[in-house]
């Protein structure tokens, strides 16, 4: 039983280049959130999907950012013209259904480098 | 708006000896509670959760947390530890009921020396 997939676990892109991070929930959930983690810091929420919906996008930055959750296939988060300050850690993490009760599950992180 | 505050970012401690990391939280609304653990490059680990009921709650490696309602606070307890518990664990509070995004701490490093 797979647990929460993201690809590629590190990525390495030039300033003003685009960066796309994949994120294939655990088997069953229907449930992404994205999170951010910059060095010497907690994760910080970016963003909650459904399936083909967006329902919080509350921490994602306003320009560049941006994700999707298909009705078929992964979910993506997408920078654009990437700069230095998108080096971070970014996890996804899947839950089974709404409520709190329903753990969320972490993937292992893409590290995004940014030269 | 919740918010967490992990009040030591590394706390080094010797196998076998208790630790106590700390956590506190504020909110103007019920939230529920957590701890994760984080190993060198992987994800976040669920290690256990307070939602409702019995204060205390217990991991399955010995790990155990109280929710003080009066202190706001949750803090994790170990009253003996392994080499193998060295890892980050992070502190997170969610709304009840409510909105899904878990609002973390900036985590605790634990190192255990031999």
């Amino acid at each position: 039983n797979a647990g929460v997939m993201q690809n590629p676990r590190h990525l390495v892109r030039r300033r003003g280049q685009e960066a796309r991070l994949r994120c294939s929930p655990m088997k069953g959930h229907s449930h992404v959130y994205w999170y951010r983690q910059l060095p010497e810091e907690g994760l910080k929420f970016m963003v909650y999907l459904q399936k083909e919906n967006i329902i919080d996008e509350s921490g994602m930055p306003k320009e560049r950012f941006s994700a999707e959750f298909p009705k078929e296939g992964p979910s993506i988060l997408r920078i654009q013209q990437v700069v230095r300050g998108d080096s971070a850690a970014y996890f996804c993490a899947s839950s089974l259904q709404e409520g709190n009760n329903q753990p969320q599950h972490f993937g292992d992180g893409t590290r995004l480098s940014i030269l | 708006a919740q918010s967490v505050t992990q009040l030591d970012s590394q706390v080094p401690v010797f196998e076998e000896a208790p630790v106590e990391l700390r956590c506190n939280y504020s909110s103007s609304v019920s939230v529920y509670l957590f701890w994760y653990v984080q190993y060198p490059n992987q994800g976040l680990q669920l290690l256990l959760k307070y939602l409702s009921g019995s204060t205390l709650v217990e991991s399955i490696n010995g790990f155990e947390a109280e929710f003080n309602k009066s202190q706001t606070s949750f803090h994790l307890r170990k009253p003996s530890v392994h080499i193998s518990d060295t890892a980050e664990y992070f502190c997170a509070v969610s709304k009840a009921g409510g909105s899904e995004k878990l609002v973390f701490g900036k985590g605790t490093k634990l190192t255990v020396n031999p």
